[in-house]
């Protein structure tokens, strides 16, 4: 049973538009979220995370918003750019008892294209 | 900074055989994570240690499964006897205490057991 989804496996931009990425999770406990990247043959790196508390979280080019009540997050990229090309993990995890255990979803695989 | 070191990058292996997989993690970390990705599954947390004492072990498949941390820069994941589901990738993730969720992956190590 797949506690974080990302129902969209992959996902096409062209360069310079928007992207958008979607996750939906289904445990009301979880009180933080996170985005990682992933390229091909690497290990996948931390790009933004939100706390529960907040609704918006913004990084340069990396914006993540969270919608509580509908229990969904977007990573929105602008403008994407071709090295963007990677697959994106949506995690989740409830800090109850310092717990470090994430809960990952499939990913989504996005191509920018020049 | 060495990030996350892994061996070996690629073990291919026959059913039945011991396979032991290594890991050096950020120094200074006070967390470390093994996970598994796979295609179906996507990334699982198999288990994790906080200052080289394990804290949840609660993903580890079954007993042919161990994993140790004999000190805080090397962490062994063991599986004895193989077996083909075993394939995938496993990657070795560590953290400092401070940042929450922000772990720093290995480049990972692909099995096959064939």
């Amino acid at each position: 049973d797949q506690q974080v989804k990302q129902n969209s496996p992959s996902l096409s931009v062209q360069e310079g538009r928007i992207s958008i990425l979607n996750c939906d999770y289904t445990n009301s406990m979880f009180d933080y979220f996170l985005w990682y990247k992933k390229y091909p043959a690497e290990g996948p790196t931390f790009l933004i995370s939100i706390s529960s508390i907040k609704d918006k979280n913004e990084d340069g080019r990396f914006t993540v918003f969270l919608n509580k009540s509908a229990k969904h997050l977007s990573l929105h990229i602008v403008p994407s750019q071709p090295g963007d090309s990677a697959v994106y993990f949506c995690a989740a995890s409830g800090e109850a008892g310092n717990n470090r255990k994430l809960i990952w979803g499939l990913g989504t695989s996005l191509a920018v294209n020049p | 900074d060495a990030g996350v070191i892994q061996s070996p990058r690629h073990e291919v292996t026959e059913m039945g055989q011991e396979v032991t997989l290594r890991c050096k993690p950020i120094s200074g970390h006070d967390y470390l994570f093994w996970y598994r990705q796979t295609m179906m599954r996507g990334l699982e947390l198999l288990i994790y240690f906080n200052n080289n004492v394990p804290i949840d072990d609660s993903g580890m498949p079954e007993d042919r499964f161990s994993a140790k941390m004999p000190n805080a820069s090397f962490s062994t994941l063991k599986i004895q006897p193989s077996e083909p589901r075993d394939s995938a990738v496993y990657f070795c993730a560590s953290s400092q205490a401070s940042v929450y969720g922000e772990l720093f992956f290995g480049e990972g190590s692909r099995l096959t057991v064939l």
